[in-house]
């Protein structure tokens, strides 16, 4: 079944303005989360990951944050442009799991508002 | 670098048809992947093969099987095609030390009558 689970299947924004997509997940033997864009009609593409034992971590106009008290990950757009909109998905990798260990939540569809 | 290729992009099968979906890769990578995406779902793992020589069963192998002919390329073959396997289906590919940043091809769609 999923372990790894979004808030929301829809999130709209406005041009300009900072978009939050969260993610939550139940198993602690998670080593790495990440996150994917899949804009329409492409494959996934990989935008950041964490380690477990990190709490934030940042790049390009992207921040992700892991909050492990609540089990819960997210992933903070900064000043969101037209070609931001996609689905996102969040996936967890369990440690040691392998080539198979990668799991994938059902996506947060994210929509910009001009 | 082309990245990850896959062929067709698009199919229609009738049910009993077989066919076999192609995927190559040109990063060198060992491990590489078959997923299949439905609407509403998320990624779900068909098989996978690890390093060259060897494959293995994910989430939901049943109705296909996996050919790793070599490093570069990975077959996903439906040898009686059914409408539950209709669905866009994605290969993957990853450095054996990190098989959570996975490259993915621009997916096959396969619709099955």
């Amino acid at each position: 079944g999923e372990s790894v689970g979004l808030h929301l299947p829809t999130l709209s924004v406005q041009e300009g303005d900072n978009s939050i997509i969260n993610c939550a997940y139940s198993n602690s033997a998670s080593d790495y989360f990440i996150w994917y864009k899949q804009e329409s009609g492409k494959g996934p593409q990989f935008i950041i990951d964490i380690r477990s034992n990190m709490d934030k971590r940042q790049g390009q106009r992207v921040t992700v944050l892991l909050n492990k008290t609540v089990k819960h990950l997210s992933l903070q757009i900064a000043a969101t442009q037209p070609g931001d909109s996609a689905v996102y998905f969040c996936a967890e990798n369990i440690s040691g799991g392998g080539a198979d260990g990668l799991t994938f939540g059902k996506g947060t569809h994210l929509i910009i508002q001009p | 670098n082309a990245g990850v290729t896959q062929t067709p992009k698009f199919q229609v099968l009738k049910t009993g048809q077989s066919m076999t979906l192609q995927c190559a890769q040109d990063m060198n990578h060992n491990s590489m992947y078959w997923y299949r995406q439905d609407p509403g779902m998320g990624l779900r793992l068909i098989y996978y093969s690890a390093s060259e020589g060897t494959t293995d069963k994910g989430e939901v192998p049943n109705g296909y099987n996996v050919s790793r002919l070599n490093k570069r390329e990975f077959s996903l073959r439906l040898e009686s095609a059914a409408p539950s396997q209709t669905s866009v289906y994605f290969c993957a590919s990853s450095k054996a030390q990190s098989h959570y940043e996975q490259y993915f091809g621009p997916g096959t769609r396969l619709t099955v009558t």
